[in-house]
């Protein structure tokens, strides 16, 4: 059973452009949600998805959209990036009507971004 | 809003030592649940060990478990027989009832020596 996966691993931009990672959740998950983990901080909640919708959202702007396909895997989609956007992105899927934190929070291993 | 507080920016300890890992956190909420994940250099956050804020009885994992302190709003994690393969970042979490938001404290650098 292979767990949350994540593409691509590392990618770089220029301030400006426009970017989209992608997550596939681990199997019999519904749920997705994305984090931003700046170099030495902790994760940062941006949003989650379910049933196709936005179910909740962190304190980012709007450039930071999502979208969450019929068979719930996820994209993460940047608008003009910054130089701040620079970070380790991570998702984690789980099932909407798991156990909070734990069958809700499995990790995939990350897109690490850098923006120039 | 909830916060979350690790005052232990690196540690280092021996293999086959104790070492125990501060966290604070504050909420208003009386119903919630504590986490602390691992990520290794690989960078896979994995789930080390959870705590639901009703029960008093402090949970335990094999090597890992936590001295939770509601009052003091306090969730100290304890790793006996340390490892090498221990070696990571560890972040304290926090979980409100009803949401999907996992706030994360700054972490704490973990070495163990061999």
């Amino acid at each position: 059973d292979a767990g949350v996966t994540q593409s691509p691993t590392h990618l770089i931009k220029t301030r400006g452009q426009q970017v989209t990672l992608r997550c596939s959740p681990k199997s019999g998950h519904d749920t997705v949600s994305w984090y931003q983990q700046a170099l030495g901080q902790g994760p940062q909640f941006i949003f989650q998805y379910y049933e196709e919708e936005e179910r909740q959202r962190g304190n980012f702007p709007d450039r930071f959209s999502g979208h969450q396909y019929p068979n719930y895997s996820s994209e993460l989609n940047v608008n003009a990036l910054l130089l701040g956007d620079s970070a380790l992105y991570l998702c984690a899927s789980g099932r909407a009507g798991g156990f909070p934190g734990t069958d809700t929070q499995y990790f995939g291993p990350g897109t690490r971004l850098t923006v120039l | 809003a909830q916060t979350v507080t690790q005052s232990q920016p690196e540690m280092s300890v021996q293999e086959a030592e104790t070492v125990t890992l501060s966290c604070t956190y504050d909420t208003s909420e009386n119903n919630y649940y504590l986490f602390w994940y691992k990520q290794p250099p690989s960078r896979q956050m994995i789930l080390v060990i959870r705590q639901e804020a009703y029960k008093q009885q402090n949970a335990t994992e094999n090597r890992f478990s936590v001295n939770f302190q509601k009052a003091a709003k306090s969730f100290s994690l304890k790793i006996s027989d340390s490892q090498l393969g221990d070696t990571a970042m560890y972040f304290c979490a926090f979980l409100s009832t009803g949401s999907s938001k996992i706030i994360f404290g700054k972490g704490t650098r973990l070495h163990i020596l061999p």
